[in-house]
């Protein structure tokens, strides 16, 4: 119940196009919902987080939609760059505890 | 823009010697934490630790694990006796509340 499920496992995206990426809870304690961005050889760098009573949040070109009742998330990037291309893990934390229990990341490579 | 560090950036080490990763958190921040990251798998979270106590712990986070604030700006990991599976990424982040969490570009560690 502790898990975030995470697809898909790799995407690959042409310039300009939109990536999604979907993630799933089970525990209904969790309250908070960021999204991590990882380059190779780095660590993960916080790029968007949202909490659930919002069903959408927007920084530039990354948004996160969130259906509370169907216990999905999904960061979708809009106009999608060479540079994005990297390793993306979405992340759950219990309002009760200070763990982020993360999905298993997804590989995006976007095509020039 | 602060930034947590993290030295060494490669530590190799022999099989039940003792380790010690360090860490400088965002000077103003209050919580701390350790995650781990073996080689293409999701992150996972070993230990968080505010107000100089533990604040939650997981189940990887045994007897052979230990961390300290020793100072006021460094945040330390001990692995008292490393096992060939210690061998992972390790990264430490920090945040000023319990949310939004940054991450180190952390310590390859490496056990043979």
């Amino acid at each position: 119940q502790q898990q975030v499920k995470q697809s898909p496992q790799s995407l690959i995206v042409q310039k300009g196009g939109i990536s999604i990426i979907n993630c799933a809870y089970e525990n209904t304690a969790f309250d908070y919902f960021p999204w991590y961005q990882q380059f190779p050889g780095k660590g993960p760098a916080l790029l968007i987080a949202i909490r659930p009573d919002v069903s959408e949040k927007k920084e530039g070109r990354f948004t996160i939609s969130f259906n509370k009742s169907a216990k999905q998330f999904s960061l979708h990037i809009m106009d999608s760059q060479p540079g994005d291309s990297a390793t993306y893990f979405c992340a759950a934390r219990r309002s009760s505890g200070d763990k982020l229990t993360f999905g298993t990341g997804t590989r995006l490579a976007v095509r020039p | 823009e602060p930034e947590v560090t993290q030295t060494p950036s490669h530590q190799v080490t022999q099989m039940g010697q003792e380790v010690i990763l360090r860490c400088v958190p965002i000077s103003n921040h209050l919580y701390f934490y350790w995650y781990r990251q073996i080689l293409g798998q999701k992150v996972e979270f070993l230990v968080s630790f505010y107000n100089n106590e533990i604040s939650e712990k997981s189940e990887i986070f045994d007897d052979q694990f230990s961390v300290e604030r020793p100072d006021g700006s460094n945040f330390t990991l001990k692995i008292r006796s490393t096992k060939l599976e210690d061998s992972a990424m390790y990264f430490c982040a920090s945040s000023r509340q319990v949310h939004e969490q940054y991450f180190g570009p952390g310590t390859r560690l490496t056990v043979t």
